[in-house]
């Protein structure tokens, strides 16, 4: 079975930074099926990006994804105080069907 | 737009059973693939179980054989996870989430989570 490790645990950046999330999987992931998720405290998650690099409608260009094979990477530029929250990157379409990395947290 | 509504927290015996509802209200999820997928504290999201719109196909993990049952009610666009033999592990929140046009897709939907606590 797959597992997905997220860097850094936490990351802490102003207003206005760039921040780079890493989600390295395992094995190489089938057709980059990995999502991004953006996680605040007592809310659901909200889908970002699919598909390594498509992002989910609604979501604003800041957020991009990258990667193949089994290294993934969300940046999301021009960050605002909005943007603090958990991170979750997963990979779909697998055996267990959906498998989730353990996060990484973003302090604006 | 899509809005999933979760029954409300459940405190639990150990071996005891416990079934969580998940409602959709606006626009009708009948395209969706819905899943369960649990966060016990400090863990991982954990996948738990999926069905197909119509109701007639499911699937679920490994871990959870024998224990776990999916169901989906098409007339009143709800679904269920019904989840057998509690341990105290299996203290977590439980959402159902989402997704289209396939079964692998990923989770464009999700509901507000319910907790669930075993604890004697």
């Amino acid at each position: 079975e797959t597992v997905l490790t997220q860097s850094p645990g936490t990351l802490s950046l102003f207003p206005g930074e760039r921040a780079t999330l890493s989600c390295r999987a395992s094995q190489t992931v089938t057709n980059n099926y990995v999502a991004w998720y953006q996680q605040k405290p007592g809310q659901a998650p909200t889908l970002l990006i699919y598909g390594a690099s498509s992002r989910a409608t609604g979501i604003p260009d800041r957020f991009s994804g990258s990667g193949s094979g089994a290294d993934f990477t969300l940046t999301i530029s021009r960050l605002e105080p909005e943007d603090s929250a958990v991170y979750y990157c997963q990979q779909y379409g697998s055996s267990p069907m959906y498998i989730f990395g353990q996060g990484t947290k973003l302090q604006i | 737009q899509v809005h999933l509504v979760q029954s409300g927290a459940e405190v639990k015996k150990p071996g005891a059973s416990v079934k969580v509802s998940c409602k959709a209200s606006g626009s009708t999820f009948t395209g969706y693939y819905m899943s369960w997928v649990r966060q016990a504290p400090g863990q991982r999201f954990e996948w738990m179980g999926l069905i197909n719109p119509s109701g007639g196909s499911r699937t679920h993990a490994q871990k959870f054989q024998g224990r776990v049952s999916v169901t989906r009610d098409t007339s009143t666009g709800t679904v269920y996870l019904e989840l057998s033999s509690l341990r105290s592990e299996d203290t977590a929140v439980y959402y159902c989430a989402g997704g289209s046009p396939t079964f692998d897709s990923p989770f464009e939907i999700w509901g507000q989570g319910t907790l669930v606590t075993v604890s004697s």
